[in-house]
């Protein structure tokens, strides 16, 4: 198993630019989520789903769209990219139920 | 809102020392609870999960206990090593969210 793969790896964009960070996984988990991670401070959670076709927001969704058309998907997508958004993002997933949320190695992303 | 605060903020100790990480929170109404270790530059490696109706688990020289109706966790390292150094997060989970701390930042020192 691959596990949890996000790309790209680092990517830098303009303010105003759109772009969509890619994540999948391959355990069919049914839950997956998108963090954010700021210096000094721990993940925010921006978006999740509990399934194909079930999106809802978290902590932090502004600036941020998501869809999840299959179990294995999950795009992250900033329509409009502002410098308040640079910052690590991360992607997860688990089982539905009380399971451990498994991490992928996240993307850098700076908007300048 | 849950809150989930991590004392101390960083911690740096000798080798073979045995440390106390603390993880608190504001809404006991937890699924679970789960301790994170990330190296610098790196993702999320998950150390150990406990349930709601768990008190305590252990892996290794790490053991963590859960008290739910004070709000809180600890993470228990036993004889610390320098290729312990990183930062570990606590993260609960309320239903669907997940809500993590800042985590500590420790560092051992050979």
């Amino acid at each position: 198993n691959a596990g949890v793969t996000q790309t790209p790896k680092f990517q830098v964009l303009k303010t105003g630019q759109s772009m969509t960070l890619q994540c999948a996984q391959d355990m069919n988990h049914e839950y997956m989520s998108w963090y954010r991670q700021d210096p000094g401070m721990g993940l925010r959670l921006i978006h999740y789903s509990v399934g194909a076709g079930i999106t809802d927001q978290g902590e932090v969704p502004n600036g941020y769209n998501v869809s999840r058309s299959t179990t294995e998907d999950f795009p992250l997508r900033l329509l409009s990219a502002a410098p308040s958004q640079t910052s690590v993002y991360f992607c997860a997933s688990n089982l539905q139920g009380a399971y451990e949320q498994y991490f992928g190695p996240g993307t850098r992303l700076t908007v300048t | 809102k849950q809150e989930v605060t991590q004392i101390p903020a960083a911690l740096s100790v000798p080798e073979g020392e045995n440390l106390v990480l603390n993880c608190s929170f504001t809404d006991s109404a937890i699924y679970n609870l789960q301790w994170f270790r990330q190296d610098p530059g790196k993702g999320l490696t998950s150390l150990l999960l406990i349930q709601s109706s768990q008190r305590e688990q252990t892996s290794g020289r790490l053991n963590a206990s859960l008290d739910k109706s004070s709000g809180r966790s600890t993470l228990y390292i036993a004889a610390s090593q320098p290729g312990d150094s990183a930062t570990y997060l606590c993260a609960v989970r309320n239903f669907n969210k997940f809500y993590f701390g800042s985590g500590t930042k420790l560092n051992v020192k050979p």
